[in-house]
């Protein structure tokens, strides 16, 4: 099955400063990969996605980057706010008909602080 | 209102019995997982269903039981529950198969069996 390793588990950075969280996964035939953000006592949600037809794609503050020869993809947070303090999941799956496509592999979290 | 709501928010149970977590959505979406969040872990997928009456083990799914008879519910049951299932539970659910469905996630049962 899929495996999505995600690193570091912890980043601390002083508001304003970039933040950039990095996932590998292990499944060539994945083509879909989101990120989500969880705030304390919440569920997570989802932030933004790419499929993997897309290197890059941006909403305001934040970007993800895909590199399928490499099978890795990675989260980019500019200015960051303390706001933006939580904990991020990367997750990857396969898409198309057949099987348990819709089925999400998550990664272990990032807890994220943004320092003021 | 719309969404995907979990019952109960926080549960204490003992060792042994049975406990049922409930999970509900208006979305009338196809596809509802259950994970348990637990630290150094990240999300472990428990059971999953593509539509009513159709259900499949996840990663983690010993001690769980679940049904889907109406496609807005998935209740999870732990059938005897054990101190290794004290966790937080999270339901989502998804509209739609292949790649491009996120999921959405409800707001979470902390389960502490004592």
């Amino acid at each position: 099955g899929e495996n999505v390793e995600q690193h570091p588990s912890t980043l601390s950075v002083q508001e304003g400063d970039s933040a950039v969280i990095k996932c590998t996964y292990s499944d060539s035939a994945s083509n879909y990969f989101p990120w989500y953000k969880q705030e304390l006592g919440k569920g997570p949600q989802l932030i933004i996605d790419i499929r993997s037809n897309v290197g890059e794609k941006k909403d305001q503050r934040i970007a993800v980057t895909l590199n399928k020869t490499a099978k890795h993809f990675s989260l980019h947070i500019t200015e960051t706010q303390p706001e933006d303090s939580a904990v991020y999941f990367c997750a990857a799956s396969i898409g198309g008909s057949g099987g348990s496509n819709y089925k999400l592999t998550f990664g272990k979290g990032t807890l994220l602080t943004v320092n003021p | 209102d719309a969404g995907i709501t979990q019952s109960p928010r926080y549960k204490i149970t003992e060792t042994g019995r049975q406990v049922t977590l409930m999970c509900h959505q208006t979305w009338s979406h196809s596809y509802m997982f259950w994970y348990r969040q637990d630290l150094g872990h990240g999300l472990r997928l428990i059971y999953y269903s593509a539509a009513a009456d159709i259900t499949d083990k996840g990663e983690v799914p010993d001690g769980y039981v679940v049904s889907r008879s109406k496609t807005e519910n998935f209740p999870l049951t732990l059938e005897s529950a054990t101190r290794s299932q004290t966790s937080v539970y999270f339901c989502a659910s998804s509209r739609g198969q292949g790649a491009g469905y996120g999921y959405t996630f409800g707001s979470g049962t902390r389960l502490t069996v004592v």
